[in-house]
């Protein structure tokens, strides 16, 4: 069955650093890959959209690649600030209108 | 910027009860999805509409139904309702489908 996981649950970051999240998936076939931030009780918000055929793309401090090889996205937060805490999702498309989500990493940067 | 609307944004009711949902997507976006988010869980694909027709789903009870009206705002109807039915109800409108995702505030259902 279809199965998108992302690195790790929570992941404490110390201010100013680069995040890294990962989220890697097995037996799909994406034609693309968007990652939402969400906070408690709150709707997802769109990041960044990432096309099959993309390995990269880039939007203010956020940063995703795309590898369809190893079956893995990695979304990046340079220079992280305390109100980038929050929980991300990744999110594959296969042609039809459904989105699965990944469980989500609640990322918490330390002042 | 106008953002997707629903309401009510709580709602509680008794097992067994019904309850309407509502969603109003942003101007000119033709596609509606539905998603059900338990408790530290991930969003559910419930359904979605293009242009007033359904046009996926997904992991729906059969007691739920819904539909997109003429000026594109939907509703969730959700019948026989079950304690494990309470959750966060979220609506997310589209520009043509396939593209990303704006989601609304969200309906808590609470069901006693």
């Amino acid at each position: 069955s279809q199965k998108i996981e992302q690195n790790s649950e929570a992941l404490n970051i110390q201010e100013g650093k680069t995040a890294t999240l990962t989220c890697n998936y097995t037996n799909y076939s994406p034609a693309y890959l968007q990652w939402y931030r969400q906070d408690p009780g709150r709707g997802p918000v769109f990041l960044l959209l990432i096309r099959e055929n993309e390995k990269e793309k880039r939007k203010e401090r956020l940063k995703v690649t795309f590898d369809t090889t190893l079956k893995q996205s990695l979304f990046h937060i340079t220079a992280s600030q305390p109100a980038d805490s929050a929980t991300y999702l990744c999110a594959l498309g296969a042609g039809s209108y459904q989105l699965t989500f990944g469980k989500g990493t609640k990322l918490s940067v330390i002042p | 910027a106008a953002g997707v609307i629903q309401s009510p944004r709580h709602l509680i009711k008794e097992k067994r009860e019904t309850a309407t949902l509502k969603c109003y997507p942003i101007p000119r976006h033709d596609t509606v999805y539905w998603y059900q988010q338990g408790p530290g869980q991930d969003p559910q694909f419930l359904i979605s509409f293009y242009e007033k027709m359904q046009s996926d789903k997904g992991s729906i009870p059969d007691r739920f139904s819904a539909q997109q009206f003429s000026d594109y705002h939907s509703e969730l109807n959700m019948s026989s309702l079950e304690l494990g039915d309470s959750a966060l109800y979220f609506c997310a409108s589209a520009a043509g489908g396939f593209y990303e995702q704006y989601f609304g505030p969200g309906t808590r259902l609470t069901v006693t």
